[in-house]
């Protein structure tokens, strides 16, 4: 069974760090993009970041410069680096798994796989 | 970066009722538009993508349509396990991979 299963959540001080990771099951990280997305309590879905399969790395302006996203192929597992954490960064970090479909003769992209969340609380 | 509005915010409806979700882009992303369903103190679930294929494991009584900027998810007779927040989001012009704001489904 594809599996993702988040961790490293916890309460931590504006400015501070965390490193979240998202271990896979049941496929190989290297063969698939991955992304991270957040929810904000009480608030929507905001993409955070995503590594390809190649390993081209991509982040959302608000986390930009102090999130890093990165993944130990040996272990199957992804990360989210965490720094100079603010207010606004609390909130249910998720990662997911972009599929590929075919239907229709066209690829077309979606978050199939998704883990149960880990949950941050940037607070003095 | 496409945003994408969702409409209504929130939807009160009985069980059996018809239901139409709607969800405009501010520029076109072709079919590359995406349905989640979330069910309180859950993840996101895969409900629909590119614009109108189920994904695997969804019932029929949801479905997908649009193309462009002008998208719809209908659940043709809501159960009371529907009951939740529906997501669209773009896969076409990414990153940023962008999701609307959300459709909340209420019991009347």
């Amino acid at each position: 069974e594809e599996q993702l299963v988040e961790s490293g959540g916890g309460l931590v001080q504006p400015g501070g760090s965390l490193r979240l990771s998202c271990a896979a099951s049941g496929f190989p990280v290297t063969s698939n993009y991955v992304t991270w997305v957040r929810q904000a309590p009480g608030k929507g879905l905001e993409w955070v970041s995503v590594i390809y399969s190649h390993g081209d790395t991509y982040y959302a302006d608000s986390v930009k410069g102090r999130f890093t996203i990165s993944r130990d192929n040996s272990k199957n597992i992804l990360y989210l680096q965490m720094n100079s954490l603010r207010d606004d960064d609390t909130a249910v970090y998720y990662c997911a798994r972009v599929g590929l479909g075919l239907p229709r003769g066209i690829y077309w992209f979606y978050m199939d796989v998704w883990g149960q969340g880990t949950t941050v609380t940037v607070s003095s | 970066e496409i945003v994408l509005t969702q409409s209504p915010a929130t939807l009160s409806v009985s069980p059996g009722e018809r239901v139409t979700l709607s969800c405009r882009a501010s520029q076109s992303v072709s079919s590359n538009l995406v349905w989640y369903q979330q069910r309180p103190g859950q993840a996101p679930r895969l409900l629909i993508y590119g614009a109108s294929t189920r994904a695997t494991g969804i019932p029929p009584r949801f479905s997908g349509s649009g193309s462009g900027t002008d998208f719809t998810l209908t659940i043709s007779s809501l159960q009371s396990e529907d009951f939740a927040v529906y997501y669209c989001q773009q896969f076409h012009n990414w990153p940023p991979l962008t999701f609307g704001g959300g459709t909340k489904v209420e019991i009347k």
